[in-house]
């Protein structure tokens, strides 16, 4: 019964390596969305996708590339981890793009590079 | 440029002591939605309540209530009779039309309610 899932909680892995982490929605939502929450608790938006189509890209560095297989998954890949990735990642849906809805969020994956 | 400021980053009350949470807000936009969300020590974030830019109620749901208002740009959040179980980082959010539906975080207030 689960909304938004995320695979793996917990995620330690060494600098340059490469990881994935998924989220999957079962509320039929069109957007989905991924924060990183870092160390000091401030959240911030990476990516948003609507219905497959990439339509929010902050300043993210090329390593980290976000995949959309279709509306009810939002895959994040990153590659050539840096210490500075640690952090957790937060994936959210919502019914569409409009603000007027709110966000629901997966439980967090929390990265750890050494 | 969107911004929220949550200026207390900690606060620390006894049980049963009324407690409010500041959320100011800059927008340049008339029509936006304004967010709190909850992240208990358990790491979730919780959706607590959306008010909208043109809806100046005040919201009470139960314990919890909300004092919105425009003129000073700001989103309050009051908890009366605390209890252990709020101990958890509140974030205010802003979100706009224009931004692509992004949530705009405050930096979140910890808040630490001690038996």
């Amino acid at each position: 019964d689960t909304a938004v899932s995320q695979t793996p909680k917990y995620l330690v892995t060494q600098m340059g390596n490469d990881k994935s982490i998924k989220c999957e929605q079962n509320l039929g939502h069109d957007t989905m969305y991924w924060y990183k929450q870092d160390s000091k608790k401030f959240l911030k938006i990476m990516f948003s996708y609507n219905n497959k189509e990439l339509i929010i890209n902050e300043t993210v560095p090329n390593r980290f590339s976000p995949k959309s297989p279709d509306k009810a998954h939002l895959n994040l890949h990153i590659n050539s981890l840096e210490l500075g990735d640690s952090a957790v990642y937060f994936c959210a849906s919502s019914p569409r793009t409009s603000a007027a809805y709110e966000q629901y969020f997966g439980p967090g994956t929390r990265l750890t590079v050494t | 440029a969107q911004k929220v400021t949550q200026a207390q980053t900690e606060i620390s009350v006894v049980e049963k002591e009324d407690v409010t949470l500041d959320c100011v807000y800059e927008t340049r936009d008339t029509t936006y939605y304004l967010f709190w969300y909850k992240q208990p020590p358990s790491g979730e974030l919780v959706f607590l309540i959306r008010r909208n830019s043109f809806d100046e109620q005040n919201e009470i749901s139960g314990r919890y209530s909300w004092n919105f208002q425009k003129s000073t740009s700001s989103f309050n959040f009051t908890i009366t009779a605390s209890q252990v179980v709020d101990s958890a980082v509140y974030f205010c959010a802003l979100r706009t039309h224009n931004q692509g539906g992004k949530l705009i975080f405050g930096q979140g207030t910890e808040l630490s309610v001690k038996p």
